[in-house]
């Protein structure tokens, strides 16, 4: 069956632009997370959804930063107000319930100029 | 003391060497244990999951030690296509699954 997806796979903008990236997950996962890693860094934990409840937002870098999902759906990870800094690849990855193992997508390499 | 601890590397091998990795993790509740691979530029994928009696596969084999709360690869017979940073990841309860920061291995012919 179909993977986890995100799109765009690559971003370039610019300093102080905001950027929407999207995940789908696999069918059927009540759980997502969103993941940023820099260059040569390990995974940076940024949010977790788990069905209906209330996200875990505890990895937020920043106000800057928020992520939405609906239901079991789609996500999108927003970034205002961009800083050279943000610059990483963000990856998404589901899995079937918090303790199970996870999925990820290939992610989106955000390049902040 | 980290959540989930690993030795960063790079460990450099030759082809056919055995190699291990350790990782110890702060929780003692945790109950989920995990390896994952990623490659370079690439996502992380599941290598394996980690029982409480130990598992193997293939060349692989992977060992829980609940009471020095460690957990451990073991990588037989190494291959240039091993070549990977290994990831060490462990469930805590209420929140999502804690990622290691990696291990990275370099097989060399």
């Amino acid at each position: 069956g179909a993977g986890v997806s995100q799109s765009p796979s690559n971003k370039v903008t610019e300093k102080g632009k905001d950027v929407e990236l999207r995940c789908d997950p696999i069918s059927g996962h009540t759980a997502l997370y969103w993941y940023r890693q820099r260059l040569g860094q390990g995974l940076e934990f940024l949010i977790y959804f788990q069905g209906n409840s209330a996200p875990d937002k505890s990895g937020l870098p920043s106000d800057r930063f928020s992520a939405e999902r609906t239901g079991e759906s789609v996500s999108t990870l927003t970034i205002q107000r961009t800083q050279q800094e943000d610059s990483a690849v963000y990856l998404c990855a589901s899995s079937l319930s918090r303790d199970n193992e996870q999925f990820f997508g290939p992610g989106t390499r955000l390049t902040v100029l | 003391r980290k959540e989930v601890e690993q030795d960063p590397g790079p460990f450099n091998v030759p082809e056919g060497a055995t190699v291990a990795f350790n990782c110890t993790y702060s929780n003692s509740a945790s109950q989920s244990f995990f390896w994952y691979r990623q490659d370079c530029r690439k996502e992380p994928k599941l290598l394996m999951s980690v029982y409480s009696s130990g598992n193997e596969d293939g060349r692989f084999t992977a060992q829980l030690n609940r009471a020095s709360q460690y957990i451990s690869l073991l990588i037989r017979d190494s291959k240039l296509s091993d070549s990977a940073t290994y990831l060490c990841v462990v469930n805590q309860a209420g929140t999502a699954l804690i990622f290691g920061k990696g291990t990275t291995l370099s097989v060399s012919s």
